[in-house]
């Protein structure tokens, strides 16, 4: 079985600032890795992901990641954030042999951006 | 953009009633899953389904839960006899089908009230 923990439920940033959303899972075995993004009354979105390959990952609106095995993180940073990325986001794994890929998630960070 | 569609959005019934909550996955995909998110705590993994069984489901999809393709296009939810603590959010999400990973993409969710 999988688990992701989220520390930081709710992270207050000001505008133009550097963030950083801190992720860390536990599994038996091997995982991919994912970040989606909800914002207000809408469905999640995905961010990233980390499959195999380079460990620094890049995805949408800025967002990158880094997956760290050692320490069994997936830490995900924007240098600058604007208001509009004010919402919340997921971190989740799925085992990555093969199978159905269901999603487990963690508790969320309510990412706000002060203007 | 195709996407994933939910209906109806929110959804309010009593304690012990019957409720379909609806889904029109992405055309080309093959794999289904429902997620639920109770207030204040994480997305977690109800059941997937495939070639229209289930492939896996989590300890929360009991008997009172079952799933359905009735037709080509939809793929619904059904709680037979709804209780307090299934009042959440439901998210329906779809993935082309393949040994490889591929992105699951969400719905908007259907927010069910039981009272």
């Amino acid at each position: 079985a999988q688990s992701v923990t989220q520390l930081d439920s709710q992270v207050p940033v000001f505008e133009e600032a550097p963030v950083e959303l801190r992720c860390n899972y536990s599994s038996s075995v091997s995982v991919y890795l994912f970040w989606y993004v909800q914002y207000p009354n809408q469905g999640l979105q995905l961010l990233l992901k980390y499959l195999s390959g380079s460990t620094l990952v890049k995805g949408i609106n800025g967002f990158e990641a880094e997956f760290n095995k050692s320490q069994t993180s997936f830490h995900l940073r924007k240098p600058s954030v604007h208001i509009s990325d004010t919402a919340e986001y997921f971190c989740a794994v799925t085992p990555s042999g093969a199978g159905s890929y269901q999603l487990t998630f963690g508790k969320g960070t309510k990412l706000s951006v002060i203007p | 953009e195709p996407e994933v569609t939910q209906t109806p959005s929110h959804q309010v019934t009593q304690m012990g009633q019957e409720v379909i909550l609806r889904c029109v996955p992405i055309s080309n995909h093959l794999y289904f899953y429902w997620y639920r998110q109770i207030l204040g705590q994480k997305v977690e993994f109800l059941v997937s389904f495939y070639n229209n069984e289930i492939s896996e489901k989590s300890e929360i999809f009991d008997d009172q839960f079952s799933v359905e393709r009735p037709d080509g296009s939809n793929f619904t939810l059904k709680i037979r006899s709804t209780k307090l603590e299934d009042s959440a959010m439901y998210f329906c999400a779809s993935r082309t089908s393949g040994s490889l990973y591929n992105e699951q993409f969400f719905g908007p969710g259907t927010r069910l009230t039981v009272l």
